[in-house]
């Protein structure tokens, strides 16, 4: 039982190259979500899937695309990557939205140079 | 739409007792409260629902207040292991869910 994994660990892009985080939880979860995490300002919420088939935006949507493959998948797309991007990504799932115990990832730190 | 946390940083000395507030200006469903060591991801505390109860495990309880949209967490007796930074998530209408910017806790012997 890995609960929820993220790939890669660690990347390094330059300014305009495109890349995908992928994320998978094993927990049967309902929804995902995908956050960032700078210094001072918390985690913030990028897009989050409620439930298979749903994708909705968050609070620091623009720059970013998601795919919500299955059940078990949540896919982070950065179509033209710029320094502003440079973040810890986490991914996370929950039974339900909002009420339920958000399960996080290890994280991906992302640099864009 | 981001909770405030405060204080922003504390360090305290092993034993002694701390509290961490949370404040929304939207009416809360439900409060969350995480903790993130350093170059760890966040690990979930406790979840304290409107109309529910005083929650709390070992050291560390929380309360809810819902008609201040306030959440604090009460960590007694600190432990060298309760040092990291805490976060605490709002639960809103339309489903709006959202982490405040988080409070650095730093437990010294």
């Amino acid at each position: 039982n890995a609960g929820v994994t993220q790939t890669p660990k660690f990347q390094v892009l330059k300014t305009g190259q495109s890349m995908t985080l992928q994320c998978a939880q094993d927990m049967n979860h309902n929804s995902m979500y995908w956050y960032r995490q700078d210094p001072g300002m918390g985690l913030r919420l990028i897009y989050y899937s409620a439930s298979e088939g749903t994708t909705d935006k968050g609070e620091v949507p623009n720059g970013y695309n998601v795919s919500r493959l299955n059940k078990r998948e949540f896919s982070l797309r950065l179509e033209s990557a710029a320094p502003s991007q440079t973040s810890v990504y986490f991914c996370a799932s929950s039974e339900t939205r909002g009420q339920g115990e958000q399960y996080f990832g290890p994280g991906t730190r992302l640099t864009v140079t | 739409q981001q909770p405030v946390q405060s204080p922003q940083a504390v360090i305290l000395r092993e034993g002694e007792d701390a509290v961490i507030n949370c404040s929304s200006s939207k009416a809360l469903y439900s409060v969350h409260w995480y903790r993130q060591k350093h170059g760890e991801a966040p690990v979930f505390l406790m979840i304290l629902l409107k109309g529910g109860e005083q929650k709390g495990h070992d050291k560390i309880s929380a309360s809810f207040n819902e008609k201040k949209q306030q959440s604090s967490l009460y960590l007694t007796a600190s432990q060298l292991s309760y040092s990291g930074t805490y976060f605490c998530g709002t639960e809103s209408t339309g489903n709006q869910f959202y982490f405040g910017t988080g409070t650095s806790l730093t437990v010294i012997p």
